[in-house]
């Protein structure tokens, strides 16, 4: 299986700050990683897919970057609502795999 | 509106059986893969099983298999997760979530349902 980390796995930050959230695969996964975030006691809601591709509704302050094993979710002038846990996912392999999130709180 | 919304879970003893289902609204559900993912109690995300839009094709995570089916309805826009000898780790909130068009991404998950094992 591919094992996927986060780092850190949780930050303090302040609204307008710039986040940035690393994620490394075991083996190399073909830009195959998503992002999603989830907040407290709700459903993760995705992000970023196939690295760097904004999905539809999700505000232009996030952003995904990488290649080969490591990946980055930044997070630009961080809003309130921003305030959540991020997971990384690899879909490269036929067993996906989460990363252990990071959480992003208020400083 | 794009919905989904599971039922079916429960406490169950250690052993049993359980059988969680997911109602799918506002997509043409027969045209996508869907999934299950589930998340123990203050815990990380965990992909559990993913079944192509036919019905035909299943995979599952090492961690379940051999103990569940994935299954849907495409005439009533159902998803099922049939969950047999059932372990205290099993216990979790199970998440059913929506193959993006892309493929194996997922852009719309139901609200969840707890499961807990327990005797």
């Amino acid at each position: 299986d591919i094992q996927m980390t986060q780092s850190p796995s949780s930050l303090s930050a302040s609204v307008g700050d710039r986040v940035t959230i690393t994620c490394r695969a075991s083996r190399p996964i073909n830009n195959y990683l998503s992002w999603y975030q989830q907040k407290p006691g709700k459903a993760p809601r995705l992000l970023i897919y196939i690295t760097s591709s904004l999905q539809s509704g999700v505000p232009s302050r996030f952003s995904g970057s990488g290649s080969e094993t490591d990946f980055t979710l930044t997070i630009s002038n961080l809003q309130p609502e921003d305030f959540a846990t991020y997971y990384c996912q690899q879909s490269y392999s036929d067993q996906f795999t989460f990363g252990p999130g990071t959480r992003v709180d208020l400083k | 509106d794009v919905q989904l919304l599971e039922s079916g879970g429960g406490l169950v003893q250690p052993g049993g059986s359980l059988r969680l289902s997911c109602a799918a609204s506002g997509f043409s559900f027969g045209s996508y893969a869907m999934n299950w993912v589930r998340q123990s109690p203050g815990k990380g995300l965990e992909w559990v099983s993913t079944i192509n839009d036919s019905g035909d094709t299943a995979n599952y995570a090492d961690s379940v298999k051999g103990r569940v089916t994935i299954s849907r309805d495409n005439s009533n826009n159902t998803l099922h997760l049939q969950m047999n000898s059932l372990r205290a780790e099993d216990t979790a909130i199970y998440y059913c979530a929506k193959d993006h068009v892309y493929g194996e991404v997922f852009d719309v998950w139901g609200q969840g349902t707890l499961v807990t094992v327990s005797s």
